[in-house]
């Protein structure tokens, strides 16, 4: 079974508009990061919300977490060309041999702006 | 803010060939992880390492693959007869702990490896 799965995959708007993706895992979590990656490049890391924290935000980024739906949301307002990347989210595989994590991406989203 | 590094940013190699991606991680952290994003697709887990040896291994870390430390400060991953699908993003990142609370893993930019 897939662990964080985004929808959309794919989302184009106007800049200004507000774009909203969505994350649904399956297994309790911890907490859940949302990830921005530009075309080939680096992943970085946007936010962290933790599993009592329902909401949170980071400049033009509010994220929410409902952990009875077992799902996120990522809303970035007023957005910009900039903004055109891939975004995923991330929660946390615990082994529990071993007491180390491993992330487990979602397929992500890919946005793009338009100008 | 403190860094993880990864040279080279990309690299081509011929099939059969040997590669090894290297990793500076942040000093003090004690925990090395390696993920692999094939083109258009997740971000997967491949290895974690700690204390000089394998944590845990995806299924995707065959033995085809192997990590070292062979200093205080890189971290490599080496792929020792590189096929074509190898072709992917390579990530390396570090933790400070291993606790499941999940954050203080940092990623670096990457390593884009070309198998031709």
């Amino acid at each position: 079974s897939q662990q964080g799965e985004e929808d959309p995959q794919a989302l184009s708007i106007q800049e200004g508009e507000n774009a909203t993706m969505n994350c649904s895992y399956k297994t309790s979590i911890n907490n859940l990061q949302w990830y921005r990656q530009n075309s080939g490049r680096g992943l970085v890391h946007l936010i962290l919300i933790r599993s009592n924290e329902r909401e949170k935000h980071s400049g033009r980024l509010r994220v929410t977490l409902d952990t009875s739906k077992k799902s996120s949301s990522l809303l970035i307002t007023a957005s910009r060309a900039a903004d055109t990347a891939s975004y995923f989210c991330a929660t946390v595989h615990a082994y529990i041999t071993s007491g180390t994590y491993k992330y487990i991406f979602g397929t992500g989203t890919r946005l793009k702006v338009l100008a | 803010e403190p860094e993880v590094t990864q040279t080279p940013s990309h690299q081509v190699t011929q099939m059969g060939q040997e590669v090894i991606l290297r990793c500076v991680p942040i000093s003090n952290h004690l925990y090395f992880y390696w993920y692999r994003q094939i083109l258009g697709q997740k971000v997967e887990f491949l290895v974690s390492f700690y204390n000089n040896e394998i944590s845990e291994k995806s299924e995707i870390f065959d033995d085809q693959f192997s990590v070292e430390r062979p200093d205080g400060s890189n971290f490599t991953l080496k792929i020792r007869s590189t096929k074509l699908e190898d072709s992917a993003m390579y990530f390396c990142a570090s933790s400070e702990t291993k606790g499941v609370r999940g954050d203080g893993y940092t990623f670096g930019s990457g390593t884009r490896l070309t198998v031709v």
